[in-house]
């Protein structure tokens, strides 16, 4: 049972390059989400999908697009990177209910030059 | 819209000292609140929920509605207790986080 699983653990890139982080959950979980942790400003939702088939912008989506692909996974892309998006990205799956604990993955870090 | 506050960035204490690390929430509804912890090269996760009233690792937190506030407390401080520690409001189907209070615990 892996839990939350990210890839790849680091990246750079240069300006204007675009990505795709992935992630997995294999706990069954409806919701996943996905967050970017910047020194001082603490974790901001991105995007997060409720449930399958589902996706709804947060905080911070400017710059980013996601897909829920299935169950299991929710990506996140980028398409074209800026330096302001620097930072760590945490993937974190929840189930629907009263428990509302959200378990996170060790997330990506990721540099823009 | 919901907003959950932590005013300390760093909190220093020595080992066996009382901590306590601040939150405070604004929101409409009626708060479900949570400690979330990050140790050093480890992933996020839950400390403790104000919904189990329950007691991790000697950290406790009480709601306090009129205060709108939701303090983790722990009576003697461990070395293994640094960390970073978020506070977070789930509501609007959205949990929402402060920006977190580094511990750090000395010897």
């Amino acid at each position: 049972n892996a839990g939350v699983t990210q890839t790849p653990k680091f990246q750079v890139l240069k300006t204007g390059q675009s990505m795709t982080l992935q992630c997995a959950q294999d706990m069954n979980h409806n919701s996943m989400y996905w967050y970017r942790q910047d020194p001082g400003m603490g974790l901001r939702l991105i995007y997060y999908s409720a449930s399958e088939g589902t996706t709804d912008k947060g905080e911070v989506p400017n710059g980013y697009n996601v897909s829920r692909l299935n169950k299991r996974e929710f990506s996140l892309r980028l398409e074209s990177a800026a330096p302001s998006q620097t930072s760590v990205y945490f993937c974190a799956s929840s189930e629907i209910g009263i428990s509302y604990e959200q378990y996170f993955g060790p997330g990506t870090r990721l540099t823009v030059t | 819209a919901q907003r959950v506050t932590q005013p300390e960035k760093l909190l220093s204490v020595f080992k066996g000292a009382p901590v306590e690390l601040k939150c405070n929430y604004s929101y409409s509804g009626s708060p479900e609140l949570f400690w979330y912890v990050q140790y050093s090269r480890q992933r996020l996760q839950l400390l403790l929920r104000h919904i189990s009233r329950e007691s991790i690792k000697g950290f406790t937190a009480d709601l306090n509605k009129g205060e709108t506030s939701f303090h983790l407390k722990k009576p003697f401080a461990q070395e293994e207790d640094s960390a970073m520690y978020y506070c977070a409001l789930y509501g609007y189907s959205t949990l929402t986080f402060g920006k977190g209070t580094m511990l750090l615990v000395s010897p």
